[in-house]
């Protein structure tokens, strides 16, 4: 089976630039995804194939990839953003969520 | 709008059973995989089974393999699973989330809360 290893938290003030990674041998063949979760709320797709954007997310999230890492980046986090974020990833019918990554904003 | 609700959920003794449902609406059901994810209290998320449109092809997490059943009815456009067995670390909060077309998790429900307990 696969694993993604993420950060448990990071940190950074309102305005300044967030970055969380995702570490994994299936990225390196497989896309990645992003989920944004907050305190009693089902999660909330932000990124998918690496690096696109749904429809709704705001433009300050963004994401990329290199090699067996992918990046999901929040440029001017914004207090609404304090969140958990998960990655995703899957290959041979074997889905995969990282360990999760609270992310501070204050 | 894609809606997704899930109901069933509840205090079960080890060794019980439980059905959980997903009730799908706003697209067209019987078009998408669907997968059911959970969340242990103030833990990560895990994949628990996925099932394709059909009903062709269905996949387990080794965790839940031969005590949990995913099943669905695309008349009713409503997404199943089965849970015997029930062991104190399945309690969690079960999610059902839709599948794309890139056969990923894009929308998800609120959650229906499973605990198993004596």
């Amino acid at each position: 089976s696969y694993e993604l290893t993420q950060p448990s938290s990071v940190s950074v003030s309102p305005g300044q630039t967030a970055r969380i990674t995702c570490s994994g041998d299936v990225l390196a063949k497989k896309y990645a995804r992003w989920f944004q979760q907050k305190p009693g709320q089902a999660p909330v797709l932000v990124i998918y194939k690496d690096s696109e954007r749904p429809s709704g997310i705001p433009e300050r999230f963004s994401g990329s990839s290199s090699g067996t890492t992918v990046t999901l980046t929040i440029s001017g986090a914004q207090v609404e953003d304090e969140a958990d974020y998960y990655c995703y990833s899957a290959a041979d019918n074997n889905p995969v969520f990282g360990g999760g990554t609270k992310l501070t904003v204050l | 709008e894609v809606q997704l609700v899930e109901s069933g959920g509840g205090l079960v003794k080890p060794g019980g059973s439980l059905r959980l449902s997903c009730a799908a609406s706003g697209f067209t059901f019987s078009s998408y995989s669907m997968n059911w994810v959970r969340q242990a209290p103030g833990k990560g998320l895990e994949w628990v089974s996925s099932i394709s449109s059909s009903s062709s092809y269905i996949y387990y997490a080794d965790s839940v393999k031969g005590r949990f059943t995913i099943s669905r009815d695309n008349a009713k456009n409503s997404l199943y699973l089965q849970m015997n067995s029930l062991r104190a670390e399945d309690t969690a909060v079960y999610y059902c989330a839709r599948m794309d077309v890139e056969l990923r998790p894009d929308y998800w429900g609120q959650g229906t809360l499973v605990t198993v307990s004596s």
